[in-house]
């Protein structure tokens, strides 16, 4: 069972470029989240999706996009990076209020 | 937003002690709390939760308490181990929808 798969582990991007970071889960949960992490803080809530079709802006959602086409997957996409967006970016799903995170993407804007 | 803050940063302990970590919410409305490890270069683990009908919940070798007069939770940690090493933090969900985690707290444990 893989539970919450997350892809790329790591990425360098150069300021302006832009990407999608991956999300996939296969525990057909309806919730998901999208959370970035700074060095020694907590998680800070960027969006999240309650269902195939819908999201929602968390806490920090400026300088990012989401979708969801799928029960499965739930993209980040970042269009102009800049260098406060280097992160560590952990995606998430819930079943009756429990998460499941995913490993994380390491990003470092440059 | 959502204020959820830890006491201490950092907590040491022995081999075998208990450790007891501690996290203030500010949210009255809060009705489920969670309690995640998180390990170097990994993502959160769930470790245990609680909802706000009850006081305390018992798992293995951890405990959480919940006081909802003075909104307070710990993470009780019976005879920590080296493998319990590691950044813990607490997590309250309101609706259902979105959890809000605190800065967390960084434990050692000394063999």
């Amino acid at each position: 069972n893989a539970g919450v798969t997350q892809t790329p582990k790591f990425r360098i991007l150069k300021i302006g470029q832009s990407m999608t970071l991956q999300c996939a889960q296969d525990m057909n949960h309806n919730y998901m989240y999208w959370y970035r992490q700074d060095p020694g803080m907590g998680l800070k809530l960027i969006y999240y999706s309650v269902g195939a079709g819908i999201t929602d802006k968390g806490e920090v959602p400026n300088g990012y996009n989401v979708s969801r086409s799928t029960t499965e997957d739930f993209p980040l996409r970042l269009e102009l990076a800049a260098p406060s967006q280097t992160s560590v970016y952990f995606c998430a799903s819930s079943y009756q209020g429990r998460a499941f995170f995913g490993q994380g993407t390491r990003l470092t804007v440059v | 937003g959502e204020s959820v803050g830890l006491h201490l940063p950092t907590l040491s302990v022995q081999e075998g002690d208990n450790s007891i970590i501690n996290c203030a919410y500010s949210n009255s409305a809060s009705d489920y709390f969670i309690w995640y490890k998180q390990e170097s270069g990994k993502g959160p683990q769930f470790i245990i939760d609680i909802r706000s009908n009850m006081d305390k919940r018992q798992g293995q070798r951890v405990t959480v308490l919940l006081n909802k007069t003075v909104k307070h939770l710990s993470l009780q940690i019976a005879a920590t181990q080296p493998g319990d090493s590691a950044v813990y933090f607490c997590a309250e969900n309101k609706d259902g929808n979105q959890f809000y985690f605190g800065t967390g707290t960084s434990l050692t444990v000394i063999p």
